[in-house]
Protein backbone atom coordinates (compact mmCIF):
# COMPACT_ATOMS: atom_id res chain seq x y z
CA UNK A 1 0.00 0.00 0.00
CA UNK A 2 1.67 2.82 -1.24
CA UNK A 3 1.63 5.82 1.04
CA UNK A 4 2.05 9.80 0.05
CA UNK A 5 4.15 10.58 -2.87
CA UNK A 6 5.74 13.97 -3.66
CA UNK A 7 7.81 15.00 -6.89
CA UNK A 8 10.38 16.10 -7.07
CA UNK A 9 12.14 15.59 -4.10
CA UNK A 10 14.49 18.74 -4.88
CA UNK A 11 14.07 21.50 -7.22
CA UNK A 12 16.27 24.67 -7.36
CA UNK A 13 14.83 27.65 -9.39
CA UNK A 14 15.61 31.50 -10.07
CA UNK A 15 13.78 34.44 -8.51
CA UNK A 16 10.94 35.48 -10.41
CA UNK A 17 10.18 31.96 -11.87
CA UNK A 18 7.20 29.42 -11.26
CA UNK A 19 7.25 25.93 -10.28
CA UNK A 20 4.59 23.03 -9.78
CA UNK A 21 4.86 20.51 -6.96
CA UNK A 22 3.05 17.12 -7.41
CA UNK A 23 1.38 14.77 -4.97
CA UNK A 24 -0.85 11.53 -5.41
CA UNK A 25 -2.23 10.62 -1.86
CA UNK A 26 -2.14 7.17 0.37
CA UNK A 27 -4.47 4.80 -1.55
CA UNK A 28 -8.07 5.46 -0.10
CA UNK A 29 -7.34 9.24 0.76
CA UNK A 30 -9.23 11.60 -1.09
CA UNK A 31 -8.24 14.50 0.56
CA UNK A 32 -4.57 16.80 -0.37
CA UNK A 33 -3.26 18.90 2.26
CA UNK A 34 -0.38 21.49 1.33
CA UNK A 35 2.15 22.77 3.92
CA UNK A 36 5.68 24.73 3.57
CA UNK A 37 7.73 23.83 6.33
CA UNK A 38 11.14 26.11 6.77
CA UNK A 39 14.23 25.22 7.88
CA UNK A 40 13.99 24.79 11.83
CA UNK A 41 10.20 25.64 11.86
CA UNK A 42 6.85 23.86 11.75
CA UNK A 43 4.83 23.25 8.91
CA UNK A 44 2.51 26.01 8.24
CA UNK A 45 -0.98 25.39 6.42
CA UNK A 46 -1.66 26.70 2.77
CA UNK A 47 -4.80 24.86 1.60
CA UNK A 48 -6.89 21.89 1.42
CA UNK A 49 -8.42 20.06 -1.69
CA UNK A 50 -11.39 18.13 -1.54
CA UNK A 51 -13.81 16.91 -4.17
CA UNK A 52 -11.30 18.72 -7.03
CA UNK A 53 -12.19 21.93 -4.79
CA UNK A 54 -10.38 24.29 -2.32
CA UNK A 55 -11.67 23.75 0.70
CA UNK A 56 -9.75 26.10 3.22
CA UNK A 57 -6.99 28.25 3.00
CA UNK A 58 -4.10 29.56 5.14
CA UNK A 59 -2.36 32.92 5.40
CA UNK A 60 -0.62 32.34 1.91
CA UNK A 61 -0.98 35.05 -1.08
CA UNK A 62 -2.42 34.05 -4.06
CA UNK A 63 1.06 33.52 -5.75
CA UNK A 64 0.00 30.30 -4.56
CA UNK A 65 -2.09 27.81 -6.39
CA UNK A 66 -3.21 24.50 -6.36
CA UNK A 67 -5.18 21.67 -8.60
CA UNK A 68 -6.57 18.46 -7.44
CA UNK A 69 -7.61 16.18 -10.26
CA UNK A 70 -10.21 12.98 -10.32
CA UNK A 71 -7.56 10.92 -9.14
CA UNK A 72 -7.41 12.53 -5.79
CA UNK A 73 -3.79 13.60 -6.68
CA UNK A 74 -2.83 17.23 -6.17
CA UNK A 75 -0.10 20.18 -7.45
CA UNK A 76 1.17 23.47 -5.68
CA UNK A 77 1.89 25.70 -8.37
CA UNK A 78 3.91 29.19 -7.13
CA UNK A 79 4.35 31.91 -9.58
CA UNK A 80 7.08 34.72 -9.00
CA UNK A 81 9.22 32.83 -6.84
CA UNK A 82 10.68 34.85 -3.92
CA UNK A 83 14.29 33.99 -1.81
CA UNK A 84 11.56 33.52 0.87
CA UNK A 85 9.90 30.58 -0.69
CA UNK A 86 12.26 28.55 -0.21
CA UNK A 87 11.10 25.45 2.02
CA UNK A 88 10.31 22.28 2.35
CA UNK A 89 6.73 21.37 0.94
CA UNK A 90 4.73 19.02 2.38
CA UNK A 91 1.89 17.08 1.66
CA UNK A 92 -0.51 15.44 3.07
CA UNK A 93 -3.63 13.55 2.52
CA UNK A 94 -6.37 11.93 4.40
CA UNK A 95 -10.20 10.93 4.38
CA UNK A 96 -13.18 13.24 3.91
CA UNK A 97 -10.97 16.11 5.14
CA UNK A 98 -10.47 14.19 8.24
CA UNK A 99 -7.06 15.86 9.49
CA UNK A 100 -6.69 13.29 12.18
CA UNK A 101 -5.55 10.34 9.87
CA UNK A 102 -3.57 12.56 8.32
CA UNK A 103 -0.41 10.94 6.07
CA UNK A 104 2.62 12.95 5.02
CA UNK A 105 4.62 13.07 2.36
CA UNK A 106 8.44 13.25 2.79
CA UNK A 107 8.35 16.71 0.74
CA UNK A 108 9.88 18.64 -1.63
CA UNK A 109 12.36 20.51 -1.17
CA UNK A 110 12.26 23.92 -3.12
CA UNK A 111 15.48 26.30 -3.18
CA UNK A 112 15.37 29.71 -5.07
CA UNK A 113 18.19 31.75 -6.04
CA UNK B 1 -4.68 33.60 16.08
CA UNK B 2 -2.80 30.94 17.15
CA UNK B 3 0.18 30.74 19.25
CA UNK B 4 2.26 27.33 20.23
CA UNK B 5 5.80 27.39 22.10
CA UNK B 6 7.77 24.67 22.79
CA UNK B 7 11.50 24.21 24.06
CA UNK B 8 14.39 24.42 20.70
CA UNK B 9 16.25 21.89 21.54
CA UNK B 10 16.36 18.84 24.17
CA UNK B 11 19.15 16.70 24.86
CA UNK B 12 18.43 13.48 26.69
CA UNK B 13 20.39 9.81 27.87
CA UNK B 14 19.66 6.98 25.93
CA UNK B 15 17.37 4.51 28.29
CA UNK B 16 16.19 7.98 30.19
CA UNK B 17 12.83 9.80 30.39
CA UNK B 18 12.54 12.83 28.28
CA UNK B 19 8.95 14.76 28.56
CA UNK B 20 8.71 17.53 25.96
CA UNK B 21 6.40 20.22 26.60
CA UNK B 22 4.34 22.55 24.51
CA UNK B 23 1.60 25.69 25.29
CA UNK B 24 -1.09 26.90 23.38
CA UNK B 25 -3.30 29.58 23.15
CA UNK B 26 -5.95 28.95 20.24
CA UNK B 27 -9.80 30.04 20.05
CA UNK B 28 -11.93 26.64 19.66
CA UNK B 29 -10.02 24.22 20.89
CA UNK B 30 -10.21 20.93 19.14
CA UNK B 31 -7.47 18.34 19.81
CA UNK B 32 -4.12 18.26 20.18
CA UNK B 33 -1.37 16.43 17.95
CA UNK B 34 2.27 15.11 18.52
CA UNK B 35 4.23 14.39 15.23
CA UNK B 36 8.05 13.01 14.86
CA UNK B 37 9.84 14.11 12.50
CA UNK B 38 13.61 12.84 11.53
CA UNK B 39 15.54 14.93 9.48
CA UNK B 40 14.86 14.96 5.87
CA UNK B 41 11.98 12.68 6.55
CA UNK B 42 7.75 13.26 6.74
CA UNK B 43 6.56 13.90 10.06
CA UNK B 44 4.95 10.82 11.26
CA UNK B 45 1.39 11.14 13.80
CA UNK B 46 2.54 9.94 17.33
CA UNK B 47 -0.71 10.78 19.29
CA UNK B 48 -3.93 12.80 19.75
CA UNK B 49 -5.88 13.86 23.15
CA UNK B 50 -8.60 16.19 22.88
CA UNK B 51 -10.11 15.08 26.22
CA UNK B 52 -7.76 15.98 29.41
CA UNK B 53 -5.67 13.43 30.49
CA UNK B 54 -3.19 10.68 29.76
CA UNK B 55 -3.21 9.12 26.62
CA UNK B 56 -0.51 5.66 26.63
CA UNK B 57 0.97 4.12 23.88
CA UNK B 58 3.94 1.53 24.34
CA UNK B 59 6.81 4.16 25.01
CA UNK B 60 5.21 7.01 24.55
CA UNK B 61 2.09 9.24 26.42
CA UNK B 62 0.76 12.16 25.87
CA UNK B 63 -0.91 14.48 28.13
CA UNK B 64 -3.46 17.26 28.24
CA UNK B 65 -5.24 19.73 29.86
CA UNK B 66 -7.22 22.40 28.23
CA UNK B 67 -8.22 24.05 30.97
CA UNK B 68 -3.91 25.47 31.36
CA UNK B 69 -3.40 25.13 27.38
CA UNK B 70 -1.11 22.77 27.93
CA UNK B 71 0.42 19.62 26.65
CA UNK B 72 3.19 17.29 26.96
CA UNK B 73 4.88 14.28 25.35
CA UNK B 74 7.09 11.72 27.48
CA UNK B 75 9.30 9.53 25.79
CA UNK B 76 10.78 5.95 28.34
CA UNK B 77 13.38 3.57 27.66
CA UNK B 78 14.60 6.38 24.94
CA UNK B 79 16.28 5.45 22.24
CA UNK B 80 19.03 6.79 19.66
CA UNK B 81 16.65 6.01 17.32
CA UNK B 82 14.32 8.42 19.21
CA UNK B 83 16.47 11.46 18.03
CA UNK B 84 14.01 13.88 15.64
CA UNK B 85 11.93 16.79 16.02
CA UNK B 86 8.94 16.75 17.78
CA UNK B 87 5.80 18.24 16.72
CA UNK B 88 3.06 19.49 18.78
CA UNK B 89 -0.01 20.83 16.41
CA UNK B 90 -3.53 22.13 17.51
CA UNK B 91 -6.83 22.18 15.51
CA UNK B 92 -9.04 24.87 15.77
CA UNK B 93 -12.91 24.23 15.53
CA UNK B 94 -13.93 22.63 12.83
CA UNK B 95 -11.19 23.75 10.40
CA UNK B 96 -9.58 21.04 8.55
CA UNK B 97 -6.03 21.98 8.87
CA UNK B 98 -3.15 21.92 12.02
CA UNK B 99 -1.30 24.76 13.49
CA UNK B 100 2.33 23.34 14.40
CA UNK B 101 4.80 24.71 16.66
CA UNK B 102 8.05 25.41 15.68
CA UNK B 103 9.09 21.97 16.92
CA UNK B 104 11.99 20.40 19.49
CA UNK B 105 14.78 18.41 18.36
CA UNK B 106 15.84 15.72 20.68
CA UNK B 107 19.52 14.61 20.72
CA UNK B 108 19.50 11.00 22.20
CA UNK B 109 23.29 10.25 23.98
CA UNK B 110 24.89 7.34 24.72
Amino acid sequence: DAGVTQSPTHLIKTRGQQVTLRCSPKSGHDTVSWYQQALGQGPQFIFQYYEEEERQRGNFPDRFSGHQFPNYSSELNVNALLLGDSALYLCASSFKGNNYGYTFGSGTRLTVV
Amino acid sequence: GQNIDQPTEMTATEGAIVQINCTYQTSGFNGLFWYQQHAGEAPTFLSYNVLDGLEEKGRFSSFLSRSKGYSYLLLKELQMKDSASYLCAVREGGANNLFFGTGTRLTVIP
